[in-house]
């Protein structure tokens, strides 16, 4: 069965630094998501992206956040400078394009700030 | 009020027993509704959609009240492995961005 792939699955890093996450989506799959969930709580929306370019962000993802999908199988989430509130399990997701159509979830990106 | 609402539990069952989840969300405008599980550090999972005539899938039954804008959660003779954390999720939004409830555990005990 395909699946969401993402790299790399632990990921520490230092306040300031910036990071990239990594996800290849289902082959046939169009729209592409970002969400995060903080140890302890809910899982957030970041961004949606679909035909190269954001079609709806949350207030989450401001400037220091930027996605981008640079080849035909990879989909990016950067954070250009880490804060310790970046700290968090992120999820990709994708979904091929019916709008009930079942998103499906990579197994996550556990980034640690310190 | 919060866009979807759950309770957090825990819900401590005996294996056999039946457990029902409840969720409320605020946009009477939402078109889709999923119950996703959860486990420990890991991904959310699609346990199932969630449709006006109700549907069923083996041991689980998932419900919708639009009016009451209620989304329902129904397993029958609990197993062991049905202990995780159960999201009720909304879809928002033209992008069809997925909103999450904060989930409600289960432990089903031996």
């Amino acid at each position: 069965e395909p699946e969401v792939t993402q790299t790399p699955s632990h990921q520490v890093t230092q306040m300031g630094q910036e990071v990239i996450l990594r996800c290849v989506p289902i082959s046939n799959h169009l729209y592409f998501y970002w969400y995060r969930q903080i140890l302890g709580q809910k899982v957030e929306f970041l961004v949606s992206f679909y035909n190269n370019e954001i079609s709806e962000k949350s207030e989450i993802f401001d400037d220091q956040f930027s996605v981008e999908r640079p080849d035909g199988s990879n989909f990016t989430l950067k954070i250009r400078s880490t804060k310790l509130e970046d700290s968090a399990m992120y999820f990709c997701a994708s979904r091929s394009g019916t709008p009930a159509e079942t998103q499906y979830f990579g197994p996550g990106t556990r980034l640690l700030v310190l | 009020r919060k866009e979807v609402e759950q309770d957090p539990g825990p819900f401590n069952v005996p294996e056999g027993a039946t457990v029902a989840f409840n969720c409320t969300y605020s946009n009477s405008a939402s078109q889709s509704f999923f119950w996703y599980r959860q486990d420990c550090r890991k991904e959310p999972k699609l346990l199932m959609s969630v449709y006006s005539s109700g549907n069923e899938d083996g041991r689980f039954t998932a419900q919708l009240n639009r009016a009451s804008q209620y989304i329902s959660l129904l397993i029958r003779d609990s197993k062991l492995s049905d202990s995780a954390t159960y999201l009720c999720v909304v879809n928002g939004g033209a992008t069809n961005k997925l909103i999450f409830g904060t989930g409600t555990l289960l432990a089903v005990q031996p």
